[in-house]
Parts: structure tokens; C-alpha cells; sequence
């Protein structure tokens, strides 16, 4: 049980335009998902909480114009890179957990980011 | 403020041979829960341990060991004859609570550990 997904897992966009990752929990309903980023060699870092139905809830120093999410289901959540550039590029992993003080989150597989 | 340390950035030993990861986390929880992933190379993180700040049970699962002591505040793991597929980035995390009752999870630096034939 506690299966999250995420599609696609890997993407490669050309600077200036948009990329949208999904994150999905295929057994459970995720009451709160998760967005943590992950440069190379580098822990994850959270990037922003979201309840479902709620405006996410970011993280000092994220800038929520550019990586918008939506979480608009109980197993849906999507985070949108917008005007992507090469700095863009990480490792992005999205978690769920059926509460929000639920004590554990469940991982996804990560999407890989390229932006050239 | 959680924290979590991981002191070892990478880590080589020879297969076979054991080897310990060392973890020390601070909160001001007094529930909490601790755990350990291992990232392979593939990115995807693998969960291997949870414990909670009520059980200092160690375990032996295997090759794997984990050691929890409150007192220092460390939740170190051991593997026991490594093997190559040993050969990841070993996360210690800590979940705890902040303000408004919601979960957070505090992950360390990692510790690479490589696994030489």
C-alpha cells in the first residue's frame, strides 16, 4: 500500500516555456502533498505544502508564481514550472500523506528536470 | 528548530565489510519519528526504517541494524557485510511537528556510501 506516482519521469523543455508534473496516490486519498526539489549531491528541500482544495503553502525563498500547484483531488496534485530556465534543472520529488499531521509521507520516484 | 546531521558525506568500504552511518537529530518534540531512506542512483527513495520518539527497541532486519538512543539524540544504522548494491545515498530524516499541528519532514545532507568490489 501508499503508492505514489509521479509522471513524467523525466522531461527535458526548452527555456522560456512550461512544464507540468503530476504526482499521484494510487491507493490512498492525500489529504496533503508534498513538493521537494533535489539539486545534485544535495538533500531534498522542501519546496511547499498543499491541502487539498487549499492554496498551497510555500516555502521561504520559493517563488510561487513560478511553480504553481494545484491540488485539486485526493490523488492529484500537479506542479507547474513556469518560464523554465536552466537553473530550473533538479530533481523533483512530490510526496502524499492522508493528513496533514499524519507522521510519515509517501515518496514518489522523482521527475528529472532539463531545461536547455 | 528540527535539524538533522549527518556528519559522513561519503563513506568507502570494501565489500564485506561492515560499515555504520551516523545520524543526530534535535527537535523539541517530544513525539516524533525518525527514519532512514536509501536513494539509489535511480533518484527513487526506498524506505527502510521508521521508529517513533516512544521506541528505542533496536532491531536487526537482516543485514541492516538500527541503533536509537534519545539520550544522545542519534539514530545511527549498520549494515552488515556490504554488498555492492549497498552502493547509494543513505538519507536520516526526522518528522515532527510546528506550529498548527502540521507534520514536517527535516531530511539530513545524506551520506554516500560506496560499496568497492
Amino acid at each position: 500500500g501508499a503508492v505514489v506516482s509521479q509522471h513524467p519521469s523525466w522531461v527535458i523543455c526548452k527555456s522560456g516555456t512550461s512544464v507540468k508534473i503530476e504526482c499521484r496516490s494510487l491507493d490512498f486519498q492525500a489529504t496533503t502533498m508534498f513538493w521537494y526539489r533535489q539539486f545534485p549531491k544535495q538533500s531534498l528541500m522542501l519546496m511547499a505544502t498543499s491541502n487539498e482544495g487549499s492554496k498551497a503553502t510555500y516555502e521561504q525563498g520559493v517563488e510561487k508564481d513560478k511553480f504553481l500547484i494545484n491540488h485539486a483531488s485526493l490523488t492529484l496534485s500537479t506542479l507547474t514550472v513556469t518560464s523554465a530556465h536552466p537553473e530550473d534543472s533538479s530533481f523533483y520529488i512530490c510526496s502524499a500523506a492522508p493528513s496533514p499531521a499524519y507522521y510519515e509521507q509517501y515518496f514518489g520516484p522523482g521527475t528529472r528536470l532539463t531545461v536547455t | 528548530a528540527q535539524k538533522v546531521t549527518q556528519a559522513q558525506t561519503e563513506i568507502s568500504v570494501v565489500e564485506k565489510e561492515d560499515v555504520t552511518l551516523d545520524c543526530v537529530y534535535e527537535t523539541r518534540d517530544t513525539t516524533y519519528y525518525l527514519f532512514w531512506y536509501k536513494q539509489p542512483p535511480s533518484g527513487e527513495l526506498v524506505f527502510l526504517i521508521r521508529r517513533n520518539s516512544f521506541d528505542e527497541q533496536n532491531e536487526i532486519s537482516g543485514r541492516y541494524s538500527w541503533n536509537f538512543q534519545k539520550s544522545t539524540s542519534s539514530f545511527n544504522f549498520t549494515i552488515t557485510a556490504s554488498q555492492v548494491v549497498d552502493s547509494a545515498v543513505y538519507f536520516c530524516a526526522l518528522s515532527d511537528y510546528y506550529s498548527g499541528g502540521y507534520q514536517k519532514v527535516t531530511f539530513g545532507i545524506g551520506t554516500k556510501l560506496q560499496v568497492i568490489p
